[in-house]
C-alpha cells in the first residue's frame, strides 16, 4: 500500500520569500509517480507539478520546484517568491501506476505581506 | 489538460434525501474517478466510473450509497443518498488520458468541487 506523510499541518511565509512544503512517501513499487496540489479556499483542486520515480531531474514548474530525494522517499515542493495568492492548502499524491491516487493530510500555507 | 464543470457547486439538503452531483468534461476522457473531502480532511477516492459498466468502489464506499452512471466518455454523475450529515463533503470528480499527460506520466485534473452541507 502507498502512504503519503505531510507532517506540516501549517506554514507561514513572507512574501516573496521562498518556502518548502515537505513530503515523505511509502511505497514498494519501483515505479511512482508523486504529484503536488494546491487547493484554495474555493475548494478546487489545481495541479502544480509532477516527479517521475525514474527522472533523473528534479522537476521545475514556473516558481514551484520539487526536491526529490528518492533514498530518503522524499519530495518536497519549493515555491520561490511567494505571492499573497499562493495562501492554499497544498496536497502531496503518489500513483503507482493504477491510476489511484493517494493523498496526503496537507499542508496549509499562509503568505503574509 | 481539460475543462471541467460539475453542477451543482453547493447545495444543502435536509437529511434522508438524495443529491445527484454532474460532471461534464469538454472532451472524451479514459478516466473518470470520484472523491469526496470531509471537513479538514484529505480527499479519499470513493470509485472509478466506467464508461458502459458498473463503477469500481473503493473499500468502504457501496453503490446503494454512491450510485453513479458514465453513459459516455464526456460526462459522469454520483448520487449521494439516504444523505446524513455525515455525509458533507466537497465532492469532486477528476479525469486522466493521454491528453493529461505530464512527463509522460497520466496526471489527473480535477473539477471545482460540489459543497455538500446536510442538515
Amino acid at each position: 500500500a502507498q502512504k503519503i506523510t505531510q507532517t506540516q499541518p501549517g506554514m507561514f511565509v513572507q512574501e516573496k520569500e521562498a518556502v518548502t512544503l515537505d513530503c515523505t512517501y511509502d511505497t514498494s513499487d519501483p515505479s511512482y509517480g508523486l504529484f503536488w496540489y494546491k487547493q484554495p479556499s474555493s475548494g478546487e483542486m489545481i495541479f502544480l507539478i509532477y516527479q517521475g520515480s525514474y527522472d533523473q531531474q528534479n522537476a521545475t514548474e514556473g516558481r514551484y520546484s520539487l526536491n526529490f530525494q528518492k533514498a530518503r522517499k522524499s519530495a518536497n515542493l519549493v515555491i520561490s517568491a511567494s505571492q499573497l495568492g499562493d495562501s492554499a492548502m497544498y496536497f502531496c499524491a503518489i500513483n503507482t501506476g493504477f491510476q489511484k491516487l493517494v493523498f496526503g493530510t496537507g499542508t496549509r500555507l499562509l503568505v503574509s505581506p | 489538460s481539460a475543462v471541467i464543470s460539475q453542477k451543482p457547486s453547493r447545495d444543502i439538503c435536509q437529511r434522508g434525501t438524495s443529491l445527484t452531483i454532474q460532471c461534464q468534461v469538454d472532451s472524451q476522457v479514459t478516466m473518470m474517478f470520484w472523491y469526496r473531502q470531509q471537513p479538514g480532511q484529505s480527499l479519499t477516492l470513493i470509485a472509478t466510473a466506467n464508461q458502459g459498466s458498473e463503477a469500481t468502489y473503493e473499500s468502504g464506499f457501496v453503490i446503494d450509497k454512491f450510485p453513479i452512471s458514465r453513459p459516455n466518455l464526456t460526462f459522469s454523475t454520483l448520487t449521494v443518498s439516504n444523505m446524513s450529515p455525515e455525509d458533507s463533503s466537497i465532492y469532486l470528480c477528476s479525469v486522466e488520458n493521454d491528453r493529461t499527460k505530464v512527463g509522460g506520466q497520466e496526471t489527473q485534473y480535477f473539477g471545482p468541487g460540489t459543497r455538500l452541507l446536510v442538515l
